[in-house]
């Protein structure tokens, strides 16, 4: 079975700190993706990432960057110089990666962001 | 390009009531999902519909079903409502091709059973 760890249910942090959210995921998968969702008072789910199981390189995008540890079974997401505005839930979710098994998301749940101006 | 739309955004609805949520998906996206999100259970996979036919299901009762018409907009119907059904119901398409697999997500409906 699949199943998505995110061990820290609140973090505050103030403005301009950098912070990380940790995500722990178990499957017996070999092929899967990893993804990352922001989601604002508003209620949406904002597609932040989504990684390969074959693909372990690092990525950054602005001030938000991914480390993904197959060994590890982690793929942790860093804010650099947090800013108020990402105040949110930031959920890491885990899917298999083959078309003939549908798209299926499993969260885990959840991270409360509060950054502090 | 429109996002993805369910109607309608807020609904309350009496104990033992039935309900239908709708799903409009982006353009061009051929799978849709639901989920149901509550703070207990957090973001639980409903169900999932492609080219009209259930592809992938979740545990739970069968008082909650859905279908997904040919243009592939989708419903899903809540039978029988029960206090704990009250939770945020997000939608999400996705193009469903190889390698294009992420899930876009709609605003939800937030229904409230009394």
């Amino acid at each position: 079975a699949q199943k998505v760890t995110q061990a820290q249910t609140e973090i505050s942090v103030v403005e301009k700190e950098d912070v990380t959210l940790d995500c722990v995921y178990e499957t017996r998968d070999t092929t899967y993706y990893l993804f990352w969702y922001k989601q604002p008072p508003s209620g949406e789910l904002v597609f932040l990432i989504r990684r390969n199981s074959f693909d372990e390189q690092n990525e950054i995008s602005g001030r938000y960057s991914w480390n993904f540890q197959k060994s590890t079974s982690s793929f942790n997401f860093t804010i650099t110089a947090s800013q108020v505005v990402d105040s949110a839930v930031y959920f890491c979710a885990l899917s298999e990666a083959f078309m003939e098994y549908g798209n299926k998301l499993v969260f885990g749940a959840g991270t409360i962001l509060r950054v502090k101006s | 390009k429109a996002g993805v739309t369910q109607t309608p955004r807020y609904l309350i609805k009496t104990r033992g009531q039935q309900v239908t949520l709708s799903c409009s998906p982006i353009s061009g996206h051929r799978s849709v999902s639901w989920y149901q999100q509550t703070p207990g259970q957090g973001l639980q996979f409903l169900f999932e519909y492609f080219s009209e036919t259930q592809r992938n299901k979740g545990n739970f009762p069968g008082r909650f079903s859905g279908r997904q018409f040919s243009n592939s907009r989708s419903e899903m119907n809540v039978s029988t409502l029960e206090l704990g059904d009250s939770a945020l119901y997000l939608c999400a398409s996705s193009p469903d091709r190889e390698g294009d697999t992420e899930a876009f997500f709609g605003q939800g409906t937030r229904l409230t059973v009394v």
